[in-house]
């Protein structure tokens, strides 16, 4: 069965600390995306991945950046926390077949203080 | 401008009866893929039903069905026999190519409540 672990349920963190999101896929997959989720603005991309090691930008990239050194693995890191970053954050990754879809994780509950 | 529109932000349905819950989309891309996805209280998303724009039928997957209309640009799901399980937000998503890949664009999501 198809699997997405994201390493916190829920995380609180400090404004200024450097936080870093994990998310290990254990299906092979080669695409892998990160979302985040705010009341009343659904689900929003912020990076995604379609290869070990590429990035592309999603619709809200400022404030993040992302890693991908390994297929299984997709981590999120927010430079600098802010208190605007407080959100559901959303790991999902996907078959390179683009009819199929994506497989979320958990998400992790994050709050920055 | 939006290109997955959810107009109904909550919804109420009883136990047992049918509920339709309403997309529309906007793209110029003549080959794109529509997503639903539920997702319960407890935060995880779950994929339910996939239409592709080529595909000659409505999609359906057990009590779940999709009344896809492509001149209308509208991709409706349907919940037969309601359960009270059943009660979750409702996200209606399309795949949109960007860069080297494809990734998808959700609405704002449906809040179903079943009553018993």
């Amino acid at each position: 069965d198809v699997k997405v672990t994201q390493s916190s349920r829920y995380l609180v963190k400090r404004t200024g600390e450097k936080v870093f999101l994990e998310c290990v896929q254990d299906m092979d997959h080669e695409n892998m995306f990160w979302y985040r989720q705010d009341p009343g603005l659904g689900l929003r991309l912020i990076y995604f991945s379609y290869d070990v090691k590429m990035k592309e930008k999603g619709d809200i990239p400022e404030g993040y950046s992302v890693s991908r050194e390994k297929k299984e693995r997709f981590s999120l890191i927010l430079e600098s926390a802010s208190t605007n970053q407080t959100s559901m954050y959303l790991c999902a990754s996907r078959l390179w077949d683009r009819d199929q879809p994506q497989h979320f994780g958990d998400g992790t509950r994050l709050s920055i203080l | 401008a939006q290109k997955i529109t959810q107009t109904q932000p909550g919804m109420f349905v009883q136990e047992k009866e049918a509920v339709t819950l309403d997309c529309t989309y906007d793209t110029s891309d003549p080959s794109y893929g529509l997503f639903w996805y539920k997702q319960p209280s407890s935060g995880e998303m779950i994929f339910l039903i996939y239409q592709g724009s080529y595909d000659q039928q409505n999609a359906t997957e057990g009590r779940y069905s999709l009344n896809f209309q492509k001149a209308r640009k509208s991709a409706n799901l349907v919940i037969s026999a309601s359960q009270l399980g059943d009660s979750a937000m409702y996200f209606c998503a399309m795949r949109e190519r960007q860069g080297g890949s494809e990734k998808l664009v959700f609405g704002k999501g449906t809040k179903l409540t079943v009553n018993p």
